[in-house]
């Protein structure tokens, strides 16, 4: 009952170093999410995929880039790092985007950039 | 974006007390559903709501989904240790994201 896997759990980067936060799926769900969690914030959206083949972005998708490695997995990279993005980073997957069923989370990618 | 108002932001009660939260937006959702985030962990979904009026309970969790569709509460009974945690209310609305409130952090006093 693995769910949403991310990797890693825990990550320190300096500022401009990159860096590839990997999720991956075993629901057969359609669409994959990336989230960032900051303190009284909730969770913000930074891109989705609906399908695989398509990304798009959300709310916050400034200096993330995303990629659909296939059905499964849908990575989240940092190019260049900076402090404002250190955030608890969390993927989901629903079955498919649209629909009303709810979203399953991951346990999260903790990261600091120094 | 749109964040969903979620209150209170934190509450302290004794064990076996009774807790209520709500959530509140500007916009009309179809769905509500309700998660509790663990310290180290993803939220996990605790209730889902689908349609205006609707009260579901899934043990001591009851939650609504709100007349007007612009609100709904989640109520815990005889709160135990293990209900600490951050619970989250989420909005959809057809063909659109899912929407977050802030959520509300509980501590349970043995």
């Amino acid at each position: 009952n693995a769910g949403v896997t991310q990797t890693p759990k825990f990550q320190v980067l300096k500022t401009g170093q990159s860096m590839t936060l990997q999720c991956a799926q075993d629901m057969n769900h359609n669409s994959m999410y990336w989230y960032r969690q900051d303190p009284g914030m909730g969770l913000r959206l930074i891109y989705y995929s609906a399908s695989e083949g398509t990304t798009d972005k959300g709310e916050v998708p400034n200096g993330y880039n995303v990629s659909r490695l296939n059905k499964r997995e849908f990575s989240l990279r940092l190019e260049s790092a900076a402090p404002s993005q250190t955030s608890v980073y969390f993927c989901a997957s629903r079955d498919r985007q649209g629909s009303n069923q709810p979203q399953h989370f991951g346990d999260g990618t903790r990261l600091s950039i120094l | 974006g749109q964040q969903l108002n979620q209150s209170p932001q934190s509450m302290f009660i004794q064990e076996g007390e009774d807790v209520s939260m709500n959530c509140t937006s500007s916009s009309i959702f179809n769905t509500w559903l309700w998660y509790k985030q663990d310290p180290g962990e993803g939220p996990v979904l605790l209730i889902a709501l689908y349609k205006a009026g609707e009260l579901t309970s899934n043990g001591r969790l009851t939650a609504q989904f709100g007349i007007t569709r612009k609100d709904s509460f989640l109520n815990i009974s005889a709160s135990i240790p293990s209900d600490v945690g951050i619970y989250f209310c989420a909005g959809h609305s057809p063909g659109n994201q899912f929407y977050f409130g802030t959520g509300t952090s509980l501590t349970v006093i043995p």
